[in-house]
């Protein structure tokens, strides 16, 4: 079990750039979660995949975002022509089926200049 | 809709003293509630959650939290912290049918001082 894994850890991109994150979540995980912080906030959910399936979207999740979960397997989330507001750190998590045992990767943190 | 509410945004405290982050929430059914600590840029790791059962819930590194129904309160409590206990700690609420989801409060930062 090497856990949730991110990648980048930190990205800088200008502004009207498109950035594309990816999670690994643990291997036998079917649920898989984007969380989104800015600076002195908790975390905010994105969205959320059963399997390959995305099943939920916040409404935070504009049309500049986009999630897959190719297979079931690694997830990435896409951010087309960047905004200042889009800053923040992207926060990956899995869990198993049916219970609450979230793991939460180290993040990617998107600077955009 | 569900929400959380951290009390404070920072704690001081001194070394080997007791502490309480303070935790409420709002929610119109039964919820699930959960503290989270998050070290300088890493991703949270879970301190503890209440379920079910037992209103006195025990967790890591000596953590404990109480479920309060009547005051929709969840506290965390640690009787003597330490200096590696210094961290941001989250509050967090999720409603049965909510595809376990979390709601997170703000953080409130505890700093442990020597």
């Amino acid at each position: 079990d090497t856990g949730v894994s991110q990648d980048p850890r930190h990205k800088i991109t200008k502004r009207g750039q498109n950035v594309t994150f990816r999670c690994d979540p643990i291997s036998e995980h079917n649920r898989l979660y984007w969380y989104r912080q800015t600076l002195g906030q908790g975390p905010e959910f994105l969205t959320y995949f059963q399997n390959e399936a995305q099943l939920e979207k916040s409404r935070l999740l504009s049309d500049r975002f986009s999630a897959e979960r190719p297979k079931g397997s690694f997830s990435t989330l896409e951010i087309q022509r960047t905004e200042q507001g889009d800053s923040a750190m992207y926060l990956c998590a899995s869990s198993p089926a049916e219970n609450y045992g979230y793991t939460f990767g180290s993040g990617t943190r998107l600077t955009v200049v | 809709a569900q929400s959380v509410t951290q009390l404070d945004s920072q704690v001081p405290v001194f070394e080997e003293a007791p502490v309480e982050l303070r935790c409420n929430y709002s929610s119109s059914v039964s919820v699930y509630l959960f503290w989270y600590v998050q070290y300088p840029n890493q991703g949270l790791q879970l301190l503890l959650k209440y379920l079910s059962g037992s209103t006195l819930v025990k967790g890591i590194n000596g953590f404990e939290a109480e479920f309060n129904k009547s005051q929709t309160s969840f506290h965390l409590r640690k009787p003597s912290v330490h200096i590696s206990d210094t961290a941001e700690y989250f509050c967090a609420v999720s409603e049965p049918g909510s595809n376990y989801k979390l709601t997170f409060g703000k953080g409130t930062l505890l700093t442990v001082n020597p």
